[in-house]
């Protein structure tokens, strides 16, 4: 069965440290990944995607088939990147998200 | 605000109750889907429209939960006869031919 898997439920960090929040996943096929995240009192938005090849607010994830893994890193982190981060993956054009159980990310000053 | 609006917010009922979620999507957004997360979890699949027709369906999901989004727009989800374990965060969401998924606040349900 399809299944992506964050490993850490909670990250804590220095400002300035480098930061990376792992995901694993299970697929046979080639899955779209994508990484969303949930701000404080905010709703879940989008971060990022492996098939726009982009870094959004400083992030960048790297699609590794072999190990199966999309991992979000980021070099410096702020403070102001403390939230929950979700990795998911689709299977199809239906965009049908297959979800992680998501890591806190917290950034201490 | 031109974003994915959920009603109500917070809804507190008792076992047995009978409840109804909306949600509003972006206007020229075809997709609609509904989510439910509970603590600790990513948000769990339920169902899917495209315009008005419902295309998926969760297997998790029991007969009695049903949703429907009669005019291609706003969707509603309902749940008759709430047990405990209904108790959780219903999220919806809704994308366009991007596939970029854009999320309300959610309805966060209590079942006493």
């Amino acid at each position: 069965a399809q299944r992506v898997t964050q490993p850490e439920k909670l990250l804590s960090v220095f400002k300035g440290a480098p930061v990376e929040l792992k995901c694993n996943y299970s697929y046979s096929g080639s899955p779209e990944l994508f990484w969303y995240v949930q701000y404080s009192r905010q709703r879940l938005q989008l971060l990022l995607r492996h098939i726009s090849r982009e870094s959004i607010k400083g992030f960048t994830a790297d699609l590794n088939k072999g190990e199966t893994s999309f991992h979000l890193k980021k070099p410096f982190a702020q403070e102001e990147d403390s939230a929950m981060y979700y990795c998911a993956l689709t299977m199809d054009s239906n965009y049908q998200l297959i979800w992680g159980a998501g890591t806190k990310l917290i950034i201490k000053p | 605000d031109t974003g994915v609006s959920q009603d109500p917010r917070h809804k507190i009922t008792k076992r047995g109750q009978n409840v109804t979620f909306r949600c509003d999507p972006i206007s020229e957004h075809n997709r609609l889907y509904w989510y439910r997360q509970t603590l600790g979890q990513g948000p769990e699949f339920l169902t899917y429209f495209q315009n008005e027709a419902q295309l998926e369906k969760s297997r998790l999901l029991s007969d009695r939960f049903s949703a429907e989004r009669p005019k291609g727009s706003f969707s509603t989800l309902e749940i008759q006869r709430t047990e405990q374990g209904d108790s959780a965060m219903y999220l919806c969401a809704s994308s366009g031919q991007g596939g970029e998924l854009f999320f309300g606040e959610g309805s966060r349900l209590t079942v006493l």
